[in-house]
């Protein structure tokens, strides 16, 4: 069974603090994403990754930041968190190729005070 | 911009009854089009895909209907079920894209015992 790993399921973090979100999947998948999900605007792509050390922009990456060290894992960084992330934060991974199933971790609940 | 527009945002069901969703898409280069349900506290997990040499994809009580012509798709869900009660995400994505998926902004389903 593919296991993607998100370190925690509720944080939350004062205005201002630098935040980490760490996700692991633990079958050598080449491509990550983060998403944040909120009520009625769907998932929206913040950052992903196709290799390590590799990054791109999604639609939303203002205010994050990621890092892919390993192949395993995947962190988003909120440099200095706002109100405006609190946020279901949502990591998944997928190997490349043509059709091929993305597979999610449970989700961080942040919340921002 | 949306690129895969989904409808309804929510729906509420009978037991027994047939949940339909719809989604249209413009980007005629899509060539992957699955289905993700995502139960409360969860991450959204693969429930049935198609492409679009297909017009039909049954798997169970769920079928994807693909429509070329009109760039749409949608799924059905016959005999819906109280524990089928869940958001459901339409997505595509398109070959040598790094399998990078645009959602569909989710419709809520409630089946109603």
């Amino acid at each position: 069974d593919v296991k993607v790993t998100q370190s925690s399921r509720y944080l939350v973090k004062r205005t201002g603090e630098k935040v980490f979100l760490e996700c692991v999947q633990d079958m050598d998948h080449e491509n990550m994403f983060w998403y944040r999900q909120d009520p009625g605007l769907g998932l929206r792509l913040i950052y992903f990754s196709y290799d390590v050390k590799m990054k791109e922009k999604g639609d939303i990456p203002e205010g994050y930041s990621v890092s892919r060290e390993k192949k395993e894992r995947f962190s988003l960084i909120l440099e200095s968190a706002s109100t405006n992330q609190t946020s279901m934060y949502l990591c998944a991974s997928n190997p490349p190729g043509k059709r091929t199933e993305a597979f999610f971790g449970q989700g961080t609940r942040l919340t921002v005070v | 911009q949306q690129q895969v527009k989904q409808s309804p945002q929510s729906l509420i069901v009978q037991k027994g009854g047939i949940s339909i969703i719809n989604c249209a898409y413009e980007n005629t280069a899509f060539d992957y089009f699955p289905w993700y349900q995502q139960f409360p506290g969860k991450g959204p997990a693969l429930l049935i895909a198609i492409r679009p040499d297909v017009s039909e994809k049954k798997e169970g009580r769920f079928t994807i209907s693909f429509n070329k012509s009109a760039k749409q798709f949608s799924l059905h869900i016959m005999d819906s079920q109280p524990g089928d009660s869940a958001t459901y995400f339409c997505a595509a994505s398109i070959a040598g894209n790094n399998r990078k998926l645009i959602w569909g902004l989710g419709t809520s389903l409630a089946v109603n015992p």
